[in-house]
């Protein structure tokens, strides 16, 4: 799977907009970029996934870079239930890697009241 | 709503004992993980199936092995539990190709003494 890269952590205030970015320079064709988030104690839980296009959902916004080597995942109003490690993965549509998921580190989102 | 149940939130285990994980899928997915997440070294990939009775090794199998007799049950088994496999296992699944939605269950948190 191709590799991505996330800031360790992020700090935001309650009610302002949170920019995640993620860098993966060796994206294929074929890969969707997802994003997932984990509050403390939980699974991980869906946010958002896009291929080429922008995209935006009730929790969130993500913009693709026109190149696709990196792309932000946007909290319009950060909340206190935001706080979480969000993580940035590729999912190859084809090829031999088909099914195997792996993660980086993720970037802690801290939101102060 | 998609359902990814793991049947064990915490367990204790002793040294030795073999452990069995189970993770039950109700929306009639290939594809079935498990991961370990460890402070500091985020989620791991231990092993994945993408059909029934097949099986494929990820990044840390040593110690564990798998079952996938029927498609909505993925269950993770270490023969002879050991202080170091003490740790929180997802367990993950999703259908189709890789554009869909990643499910997690809650977590099972194992402390092997």
């Amino acid at each position: 799977d191709a590799k991505t890269t996330q800031p360790n952590s992020m700090e935001s205030n309650e009610e302002e907009p949170v920019h995640l970015p993620c860098n993966h320079s060796t994206i294929s064709g074929t890969d969707y970029i997802h994003w997932y988030r984990q509050l403390p104690s939980q699974g991980p839980e869906y946010v958002i996934h896009g291929l080429t296009s922008n995209v935006n959902n009730r929790m969130a916004s993500l913009a693709i870079a026109e190149d696709r080597k990196s792309s932000t995942l946007i909290l319009h109003r950060a909340t206190l239930r935001d706080a979480a490690v969000y993580y940035c993965i590729l999912r190859d549509a084809g090829g031999t890697s088909y099914g195997k998921l792996t993660f980086g580190q993720g970037t802690i989102l801290t939101v102060h009241p | 709503d998609v359902k990814v149940t793991q049947s064990s939130r915490y367990l204790v285990k002793r040294t030795g004992e073999k452990v069995f994980l189970e993770c039950v899928q109700d929306m009639d997915h290939e594809n079935m993980f498990w991961y370990r997440q460890d402070p500091g070294l985020g989620l791991r990939l231990i092993y994945f199936s993408y059909d029934v009775k097949m099986k494929e090794k990820g990044d840390i199998p040593e110690g564990y092995s798998v079952s996938r007799e029927k498609k909505e049950r993925f269950s993770l088994i270490l023969e002879s539990a050991s202080t170091n496999q003490t740790s929180m296992y997802l367990c993950a699944s999703f259908k189709g190709h890789s554009g869909n939605t990643i499910y997690f269950g809650e977590g099972s948190w194992l402390t092997v003494v």
